[in-house]
């Protein structure tokens, strides 16, 4: 069965700093990863995803996520972090197999971005 | 594009009543999926369709949850009768195998927040 863990409920960052927010994924074969940011009382937006090629992400609102097939990760930076940040993240995975179709989700990591 | 579209946004009801929670999917979007998030457990598929057939409904939790997908830009999750842990926010959400190069996020609904008395 397919997992992913998020280890870090809480991350807190001062306005301005890089940020990290760290996944680990157990998945059977080549992995299709996502990154899922949830604003209050709103659904799941779609901020990046890791199909194949190269390992560095580039997605929306200036976040990237960094595929490492060693150490089975997929963690998401921010060179330069807003308030306008803040919020839950979710990281998620699907086998190759399934494609995009089933995804398993991590239990989310609130990210607070501090002035 | 209107995005996925959820009803009712909010819903109050009492243990033993019949729920029932709406969902249209984005147009040309053929697989949809429903999801429930609650603090415990985080965000778990229930059941996801495609082409308006139930492929995987095994995580739908008791036979008290039912499912249907009368067309392609209909859903409805049922609860009967409900009960006070059926309490969490239901995501309603939809991809297509061809958008954007065939391998795809899912776009997700707003929710559906119910509270079961």
């Amino acid at each position: 069965a397919q997992s992913v863990a998020q280890p870090e409920d809480q991350v807190n960052v001062a306005e301005g700093n890089p940020l990290t927010v760290k996944c680990t994924y157990s998945v059977s074969g080549n992995p299709y990863l996502f990154w899922y940011v949830q604003y209050p009382n709103r659904g799941l937006q779609f901020l990046l995803k890791y199909i194949t090629g190269d390992n560095l992400v580039k997605g929306s609102y200036g976040f990237e996520a960094e595929f490492n097939k060693s150490q089975t990760s997929f963690h998401l930076k921010k060179p330069s972090a807003l308030v306008s940040d803040s919020a839950l993240y979710f990281c998620a995975a699907s086998a190759s197999g399934a494609g995009s179709y089933q995804l398993t989700f991590g239990k989310g990591t609130k990210l607070s971005v501090i002035p | 594009d209107a995005g996925v579209i959820q009803s009712p946004r909010h819903e109050v009801t009492e243990m033993g009543q019949e729920v029932t929670l709406r969902c249209k999917p984005i147009s040309g979007h053929d697989y949809l999926f429903w999801y429930r998030q609650t603090m415990m457990r985080g965000l778990e598929l229930l059941i996801y369709f495609n082409n308006n057939v139930p492929i995987d409904d095994s995580g739908m939790p008791e036979d008290r949850f039912s499912a249907k997908m009368p067309n392609a830009s209909f859903s409805t999750l049922k609860i009967q009768p409900s009960e006070p842990r059926d309490s969490a926010v239901y995501f309603c959400a939809s991809t297509s195998r061809w958008e954007r190069g065939g391998r795809d996020e899912q776009f997700f609904g707003p929710g559906t927040r119910l509270t079961v008395l």
